[in-house]
């Protein structure tokens, strides 16, 4: 079964400064890898995702990720953060073919406190 | 770019009621999910479907809960004896095949009182 560890549960962070959000992942297959942002109250948006090919993949708002599998991690950065990434921020797998295949798995999530 | 798109944003229901939420995947799509996520807990899958019918299913999907794509359009969670548990946000996502990524809807809030 696929799983996925997000290791901060909070980061706080001041504006401006640099930010690395922490994802492992553990699966028996080849996977997809996801991360997602949600601000209060609303829904999940897709940050960016990693397929294949390149292992740094770049998303919207400044965010990229980079994919490695030796280590079973894709963590988050962003060189300078802003008041406005403040929100909650999802890892999330999904297994190419096996038995859950078409299933996304999440991490619990870390919350980014971006401080004037 | 095409969406997902769930109705109602927020839906308030008294316990013990049915309830219905609704979701429009993208059109071309053939594989659909959905996952629940309760206050302040990581997003959790539910069910997915395909070919009308279920293809796997969670612990969480118990008997009270159903889905159905009554037409070519649409896709629903049907819940059928509401508990104060079920409140959460209510996440729909569609794939065009089962091993590619899944696009989210904007959720459905469920409030159960």
């Amino acid at each position: 079964a696929q799983s996925v560890t997000q290791l901060d549960s909070q980061v706080p962070v001041f504006e401006e400064a640099p930010v690395e959000l922490r994802c492992n992942y553990s699966s028996s297959v080849s996977v997809y890898l996801f991360w997602y942002v949600q601000y209060p109250n609303q829904g999940l948006q897709l940050l960016l995702k990693y397929l294949s090919g390149s292992t740094l993949v770049k998303g919207i708002n400044g965010f990229e990720a980079e994919f490695n599998k030796s280590q079973t991690s894709f963590h988050l950065r962003k060189p300078s953060v802003h008041i406005s990434d403040t929100a909650e921020y999802f890892c999330a797998v999904s297994e190419v073919g096996g038995t859950n295949a078409g299933k996304s798995t999440f991490g619990d999530g870390t919350t980014l406190t971006v401080k004037p | 770019e095409p969406e997902v798109t769930q109705t109602p944003s927020h839906q308030v229901t008294q316990m013990g009621q049915e309830v219905i939420l609704r979701c429009v995947p993208i059109s071309n799509h053939l594989y659909f999910y959905w996952y629940r996520q309760i206050l302040g807990q990581k997003v959790e899958f539910l069910v997915s479907f395909y070919n009308n019918e279920i293809s796997e299913k969670s612990e969480i999907f118990d008997d009270q809960f159903s889905v159905e794509r009554p037409d070519g359009s649409n896709f629903t969670l049907k819940i059928r004896s509401t508990k104060l548990e079920d409140s959460a946000m209510y996440f729909c996502a569609s794939s065009d095949y089962r091993d590619q990524p899944q696009h989210f809807g904007d959720g459905t809030r469920l409030s159960i009182l």
